[in-house]
């Protein structure tokens, strides 16, 4: 049973542009929600995380957008740079679950120069 | 160093074989996870210790699997008679407390089965 999940295996962007990163989980328990990148060979790297009893953070050029009643969430990068080429996944956490994070497949992003 | 660190960084062993993969967190954090992933998926929990808590065990995928965490630090992550199924890269993270807080990631070991 895959609670969260990341229907888009792949995404190219143009440098300069948007990326729109989605991500879908079925636990209406998940009340803590991160997202990672993670470059061929490396460990995934924190970015952005996002409590449930918001809507939205910012960080930079990275914002994350929570809709509790979808149960969707969403990583936003604008502009959008080579570097930022890489496989994003999210994560979320539930209370009275050991704090055990849940993984989506992951995304790659491909932001073209 | 400040990071998560995980040895060897690769591994190949022959099927049948047993191996040890070693976890070392980051100093103070009281909670740890390993994590595998296989070729084109995602991030596949296997196994969770926080604190003196018993961890929670429920993503390993057979009793071949095992892993124990000592003194609170390192971690061990054991495989018993490989199959070829089991070769993937294979993550660990530490973070300060549970729930709530993000986790950070070592470079992970890469083991493959022959």
């Amino acid at each position: 049973d895959q609670q969260v999940k990341q229907n888009s295996p792949s995404l190219s962007v143009q440098e300069g542009r948007i990326s729109i990163l989605n991500c879908d989980y079925t636990n209406s328990m998940f009340d803590y929600f991160l997202w990672y990148k993670k470059y061929p060979a490396e460990g995934p790297t924190f970015l952005i995380s996002i409590s449930s009893i918001k809507d939205k953070n910012e960080d930079g050029r990275f914002t994350v957008f929570l809709n509790k009643s979808a149960k969707h969430l969403s990583l936003h990068i604008v502009p959008s740079q080579p570097g930022d080429s890489a496989v994003y996944f999210c994560a979320a956490s539930a209370p009275g679950n050991t704090g055990k994070l849940i993984f989506g497949q992951g995304t790659t992003l491909q932001v073209k120069p | 160093g400040a990071g998560v660190s995980q040895s060897p960084s690769n591994k190949v062993t022959e099927k049948g074989k047993d191996v040890e993969l070693r976890c070392d967190p980051i100093s103070g954090h009281t909670a740890l996870y390993w994590y595998r992933q296989s070729l084109g998926q995602g991030l596949e929990f296997l196994i969770y210790f926080q604190g003196n808590s018993a961890p929670d065990k429920s993503g390993l995928p057979s009793d071949r699997f095992s892993a124990e965490r000592t003194g609170g630090s390192v971690s061990t992550l054991t495989i018993q008679r490989t199959q070829q199924e089991d070769s993937a890269v294979y993550l660990c993270a530490s973070s300060p407390q549970g729930q709530g807080t993000e986790a950070f990631f070592g470079q992970g070991t890469r083991l493959t089965v022959v």
